[in-house]
């Protein structure tokens, strides 16, 4: 079985720009979850898609951030436009409407210059 | 409003040392899940263990070992006999087990372990 896929692994844009990042769960998981690590603090919850409904979103830090899942499936999380302070590893984790454990990606590593 | 705290930073051993990594939490919730994943160098986020609220029984996989309790908010995850496959960022983490926040997890900072040969 798959695990959490997500594209791309890294991205090195310039302030101002626009970036998106994929993440696609593992199949059947209603449950999809976005965090982000900035250098050198935790990993901080971003928001919690159940299905194709945002269920909490109060992780994400402004409305520069737009997090969609089209259909229940793959999300996608769009940085525009994109500051210093976006740096930092998104993660993207998903798990089944009854399960409590959650499976990561690999993350995706932006860099905002 | 929740909070988990992993006091070490990073630890060093040499191979075959036992090493225990401490994390301590905080939460109102009266049921809750607490978790430890593991950070390799490759970057992903592997999952260890799940622990609920009401089970307290401390429990052992192969060379590793968690100490759940609840009277000093502690949940230390041990390792016997390190290995330097062992290195790696280890995260403790918390989430609540029902309300509009269920399964959203709050992250210790992390262990940075390092295994010496």
């Amino acid at each position: 079985e798959a695990g959490v896929t997500q594209f791309p692994s890294h991205s090195v844009i310039e302030k101002g720009q626009t970036v998106t990042l994929r993440c696609d769960p593992i199949s059947g998981h209603d449950n999809l979850y976005w965090y982000r690590r900035v250098m050198g603090k935790e990993i901080k919850f971003l928001l919690h898609f159940v299905k194709e409904s945002k269920q909490d979103e109060s992780g994400m830090p402004n409305n520069r951030f737009l997090a969609e899942r089209t259909g229940g499936t793959y999300s996608t999380l769009k940085v525009q436009p994109a500051e210093l302070e976006d740096s930092g590893v998104y993660f993207c984790a998903s798990s089944t409407l009854a399960a409590e454990t959650q499976y990561f990606g690999p993350g995706t590593r932006l860099l905002v210059l | 409003a929740q909070k988990v705290t992993q006091a070490q930073t990073e630890i060093s051993v040499v191979e075959k040392e036992d090493v225990t990594l401490d994390c301590v939490y905080e939460t109102r919730d009266t049921t809750y899940y607490l978790f430890w994943y593991k950070q390799p160098p490759s970057g992903e986020l592997v999952f260890l263990i799940r622990r609920n609220s009401f089970d307290e029984q401390n429990e052992i996989s192969g060379r590793y070992s968690w100490n759940f309790q609840k009277s000093t908010s502690s949940f230390n995850f041990t390792i016997t006999a390190s290995q330097v496959v062992d290195s790696a960022v280890y995260f403790c983490a918390l989430s609540a087990a029902g309300g509009t926040s269920y399964g959203k997890l709050t992250f210790g900072q992390g262990t940075i372990l390092t295994v010496h040969p």
